[in-house]
């Protein structure tokens, strides 16, 4: 089946360490995205990259880092430089030359213990 | 840039009532138009979409959403809720050449029996 697979889904992370979170998606979909989400905050968006190897920042892209070196796979590094780590995230992906409608995964919900 | 304000934090239903989550939005143009839901611990599951055309657009269990121009309004209705309905629901807008989305702040449903 086709789909966006996130692992782990559940993640602990002790403080000061980096931890890296997986995104891989067989829609052979050309944007993916990543967003988190805290109680009563919504959705926000962390990153995002259009195409391979090209990656922009989103609304709170400070602590984190991405790479975008295959189409279909997007992880996400949570740095010991964000301050507030523990969140739930998402990761989600859209064809460009299909319309706007984007998929989701699953989520990680990552806890700094 | 675009924003979405989802007035309505908590709302609590009985069944079978009928349901209306409130949404607006603020941008310069008509943009893309997102309901989706999301059960504890999940991810977003897309509802409906209204790209352009007729302004009652129709969704998945039974949701519809009317656009409504003049009120920079995108409100989602149910005739009946079920039980099943007890979720939290997002609105969100896509515009613009980045295709970023972004979402309110949610809405959390409950069901009473």
């Amino acid at each position: 089946d086709g789909g966006i697979t996130q692992s782990p889904k559940y993640l602990f992370r002790k403080e000061g360490q980096n931890v890296t979170l997986s995104c891989e998606q067989n829609l052979n979909h050309d944007a993916m995205y990543w967003y988190r989400q805290d109680p009563g905050q919504g959705l926000r968006l962390i990153y995002y990259s259009q195409i391979v190897n090209d990656f922009q920042k989103g609304d709170i892209a400070e602590g984190y880092s991405v790479s975008r070196e295959k189409k279909e796979s997007f992880p996400l590094t949570v740095t010991s430089a964000q301050k507030n780590p523990t969140a739930f995230y998402l990761c989600a992906s859209k064809d460009r030359d299909r319309g706007p409608r984007a998929f989701f995964g699953q989520g990680t919900r990552l806890t700094v213990v | 840039a675009q924003s979405v304000t989802q007035p309505d934090i908590h709302i609590t239903v009985s069944e079978g009532a009928s349901l209306e989550l409130r949404c607006n939005y603020s941008y310069g143009a008509t943009p893309y138009l997102f309901w989706y839901v999301q059960s504890p611990g999940q991810g977003l599951q897309l509802l409906l979409k209204y790209f352009s055309g007729d302004t009652l657009v129709q969704g998945i269990k039974g949701f519809e959403a009317e656009f409504k121009r003049s009120q920079s309004s995108f409100n989602l209705r149910k005739p009946s809720v079920h039980w099943s309905d007890a979720a939290e629901y997002f609105c969100a807008v896509e515009a613009g050449t980045a295709s970023k989305l972004t979402f309110g702040t949610g809405t959390r449903l409950q069901v009473t029996l």
